[in-house]
């Protein structure tokens, strides 16, 4: 999990649009992969994770997917409001415990 | 999730001196760590710090340059040693629960002139 790719750096989305950010990984032993939002001035909030054992998990208007042949997973906000706008990370552990981040996606939802 | 509070939440400081970062989290956890944010990027990993043993640093990261303490399972600390103006960064601590989830605290932003 020490080389995670993040895309796209950024992204600007109209309200009601969805979202989709992608991140790929090179350890095939990876099995866990949160992604984070971090609002400015605050710390990374863990929005949503997702293990190797499912494809996908939804909460509300957030999905996360997983690909473990093609090695990448994929955050989905639908229907966008402003207080989506945030830096969003993908990470990956390395050794069970290490998170490896990505770097980050600054997304813009506009009125 | 955990509860997770840091000390102060922001500082300026001279060159050449040293500041202590408290974290606090509101439970009991085996696993803690800090993290540095510099300005407009990613999340880089300084150490891991486990109670009763030593901290365990990652490449590029020094314990004489970043001292850390684990006295007990809900605290640490984080010293910045000697700063100089590259210091200037965001400083957060997370923990790991028992679903091997990481949960960041508030962050404490620091300035060096």
């Amino acid at each position: 999990g020490e080389n995670v790719e993040q895309h796209p750096s950024t992204l600007s989305v109209q309200e009601g649009d969805s979202a989709v950010i992608k991140c790929t990984y090179s350890d095939s032993a990876s099995n866990y992969f949160p992604w984070y939002k971090q609002e400015l001035g605050k710390g990374p909030q863990l929005i949503i994770d997702i293990r190797s054992n499912v494809g996908e998990k939804k909460d509300q208007r957030i999905a996360v997917t997983l690909n473990k042949t093609a090695k990448h997973f994929s955050l989905h906000i639908t229907e966008t409001q402003p207080e989506d706008s945030a830096v969003y990370f993908c990470a990956d552990p390395s050794n069970d415990y290490k998170l490896s981040f990505g770097a980050g996606t600054t997304v813009t939802v506009r009125a | 999730s955990a509860v997770i509070s840091q000390k102060p939440s922001r500082d300026i400081c001279q060159r050449g001196t040293s500041l202590t970062i408290q974290c606090q989290v509101d439970s009991q956890v085996t696993m803690m760590f800090w993290y540095r944010q510099q300005p407009g990027q990613s999340l880089t990993l300084i150490a891991t710090a486990n109670q009763g043993s030593e901290a365990t640093y990652e490449s590029g990261f020094v314990i004489d340059k970043f001292p850390i303490s684990r006295p007990n399972l809900t605290f640490s600390t984080l010293t910045v040693s000697n700063m100089s103006p590259e210091d200037s960064s965001i400083y957060l601590c997370s923990v790991e629960d028992r679903r091997n989830e990481q949960f960041f605290g508030p962050g404490t932003r620091l300035t060096v002139l």
